[in-house]
Formats: structure tokens, sequence, C-alpha cells
């Protein structure tokens, strides 16, 4: 499994684009990238996957150059109910025997 | 919306005593997970189980735990005898080969161990 490097925390005001950076430069042909949010006392929950270029859902676009060894978390308008820890997951597209979640980026939105 | 559900959501047990957390993973899911996260750190991986078998487990995943799936619905996290560091929120996730890695994860449990 790749590792992965986060900021341990970043802060922000509401209303503002956040982007959260993860480096894996291990990452290996068949893996993808995950993201999941984590809210105190709740299980984590996915936001968006992807494996190049940029993919976007309703709640954020996720950035990965070329050369896939990190990718971009971004999160448009940030409100205070975004404050949460933020994992970035790389995985094999075919294996799903285990997963590694690193140690996350604490987003703190203030007003 | 289907959802991972999770019993008991605290449980309180002395040390040395055997606990089951109950999980019950979105009814089409094949691939089952229990993660723990001691509080205020990350979520650790324990193990996998698909096909009615362990796929992979942690180093923590030791001889004290163990996981069943008992009737095809209920997934379930043993601990033959707890430790104080066993204290921790436990979640259950699953997956649906139709979102791959897209893990669901369940509440949690959490186990405090006195």
């Amino acid at each position: 499994l790749a590792k992965t490097t986060q900021p341990i925390s970043m802060d922000s005001y509401e209303g503002q684009e956040v982007n959260i950076t993860c480096s894996h430069n291990n990452i290996a042909t068949n893996d993808y990238i995950t993201w999941y949010q984590q809210f105190p006392s709740q299980g984590p929950r996915f936001i968006i996957q992807g494996y190049k270029t940029k993919v976007t859902n309703e709640v954020a676009s996720l950035f990965i150059p070329a050369d896939r060894k990190s990718s971009t978390l971004s999160l448009p308008r940030v409100s205070l109910s975004d404050t949460a820890v933020y994992y970035c997951l790389v995985g094999d597209f075919y294996n799903f025997n285990k997963f590694y979640f690193g140690s996350g980026t604490k987003l703190n939105v203030k007003p | 919306e289907p959802e991972v559900t999770q019993t008991p959501s605290h449980q309180v047990t002395q040390m040395g005593q055997e606990v089951i957390l109950r999980c019950v993973p979105i009814s089409n899911h094949l691939y089952f997970y229990w993660y723990r996260q001691i509080l205020g750190q990350k979520v650790e991986f324990l193990v996998s189980f698909y096909n009615n078998e362990i796929s992979e487990k942690s180093e923590i995943f030791d001889d004290q735990f163990s996981v069943e799936r008992p009737d095809g619905s209920n997934f379930t996290l043993k601990i033959r005898s707890t430790k104080l560091e066993d204290s921790a929120m436990y979640f259950c996730a699953s997956i649906s080969t139709n979102s791959y890695n897209e893990q669901f994860f369940g509440p949690g449990t959490r186990l405090t161990v006195l």
C-alpha cells in the first residue's frame, strides 16, 4: 500500500475554497485515490475517488496530475460544518483486502 | 438510503472480560471490515472479511480478536480478554463491488475498558 502524506492541519474561513494536498510518491499503476471525511465520534464518510486528471461531484473536486504522485482535494466555499478530518487513501483498484488511513488533515473552518 | 449499523453504541467492560461488538453491513455488500480509532488518533485497519473468511489482518489483530458472520447479516468482532489499551472507537465498514473502494462505515462502538 502506498504511503500518503498530508498536512496535519489547515485553517480556513467560511466561504473560502480549501485545497488539501496529499503526497503519494509510491503510487502504483493499479492504485486509485480516495478521500474520506470524518467528524468527531463518527465513522469516515466517502467524499470522492479518482485515478487521474480531474473528478468532480456535488461536494468536491479531485485534481490528480499526470505523474499521480500527489492529489488535491478541493472544497468550494467551505462552511463551519466542513470542519472535520480529511483522509487521503491510496489503494489497489482490484484489491479490497486492506485500506490504510494516514494521519489525515484536520480542517478548521472559522466564521 | 441503506446504512451500516452497529451495536452497542457504547460498551463499558472490566479488564479481562470478553466483549462482542456487532455490525449489520449493507445487505448486498460482500466485503466487511473492522477498524479501530484510539481517541485523537488515526483510523487503524484491523481485519477484512470476504466469503466467510478473513482476507487480511493487521498486526493489531492478534489471537485475542476474532470475527464472525454467524447468520448472513450480522458481522461481529470479539475481543476475548480486554485490555486497557483496547479502549477505542471500533468501526465496521462494508463495500459493494459495484462501487469500488467506497467503504460505507457504521457509526461506531465506543469501547471503554476499566
